[in-house]
């Protein structure tokens, strides 16, 4: 059964600094693994999503990666602003569990102008 | 437009009351969502429609009812209630065509209903 973890759980940074936040999957069998961004009470906003096949993706100051031999992908965010500040959530969709998505418990990201 | 609206954005009811959730999205997406999420919790699956079909019941109390009239809205039917319950609820959308093509599309979140049940 596929189980996703995030690390760390929380992070403080000082505003222009650049930053890696990590998911970890135990299972290397998906189709997919997407990045969220969460404001407090709101809903979740699809920020990238990587397919199996591939091992990157840009969008701005954002880049993902993915290595699914290690289970592992990162978000990359450079330049860091006060208004990154938010919950990023991983998500990875599993062959196997029903076409669920897998949620890690998320990084609690505040960025410090 | 990729736009996931939910109403309403706060609801607060008794254990007796009945109540619906709403959930509106004109993409063109064929696949619907529910999830709950408590606070510092990661979202958790309750539903997914595929076409207009309920396809995954993640062993949800049947306190919880959903309902899916058309490919455009999608419905969470509330009756008696548990304080536990309480919770943001979150409606998602994507493309899926086909079971495993679902797994291709990004899902695309509402802003949520805060629910409060006293």
């Amino acid at each position: 059964k596929q189980e996703v973890t995030q690390i760390p759980a929380a992070l403080s940074v000082p505003e222009g600094e650049n930053l890696v936040l990590n998911c970890s999957f135990t299972d290397s069998a998906i189709y997919n693994l997407q990045w969220f961004r969460q404001d407090p009470g709101k809903g979740l906003t699809s920020l990238l999503l990587i397919q199996s096949s591939q091992r990157e993706q840009t969008s701005g100051r954002l880049n993902a990666s993915l290595d699914k031999s290690s289970g592992r992908s990162t978000l990359y965010i450079a330049a860091s602003q006060p208004g990154d500040s938010a919950t990023y959530l991983c998500a990875a969709f599993p062959y196997n569990q029903g076409g669920k998505l897998i949620f890690g418990q998320g990084t609690e990201l505040s960025v410090k102008p | 437009d990729t736009e996931v609206t939910q109403t309403p954005k706060h609801l607060v009811m008794g254990m007796t009351n009945k109540k619906s959730l709403k959930c509106e999205q004109h993409m063109g997406h064929r696949a619907m969502y529910w999830y709950k999420q408590k606070a510092k919790k990661p979202p958790e699956l309750m539903f997914v429609y595929s076409y207009e079909k309920l396809s995954i019941n993640e062993s949800v109390p049947s306190r919880f009812s959903p309902e899916c009239p058309n490919s455009s809205l999608l419905n969470l039917h509330l009756h008696a209630l548990q304080p536990e319950d309480s919770a943001l609820y979150l409606c998602a959308s994507s493309q899926g065509s086909r079971d495993r093509e679902i797994a291709k599309n990004i899902q695309y979140f509402g802003a949520g209903t805060r629910l409060s049940v006293l």
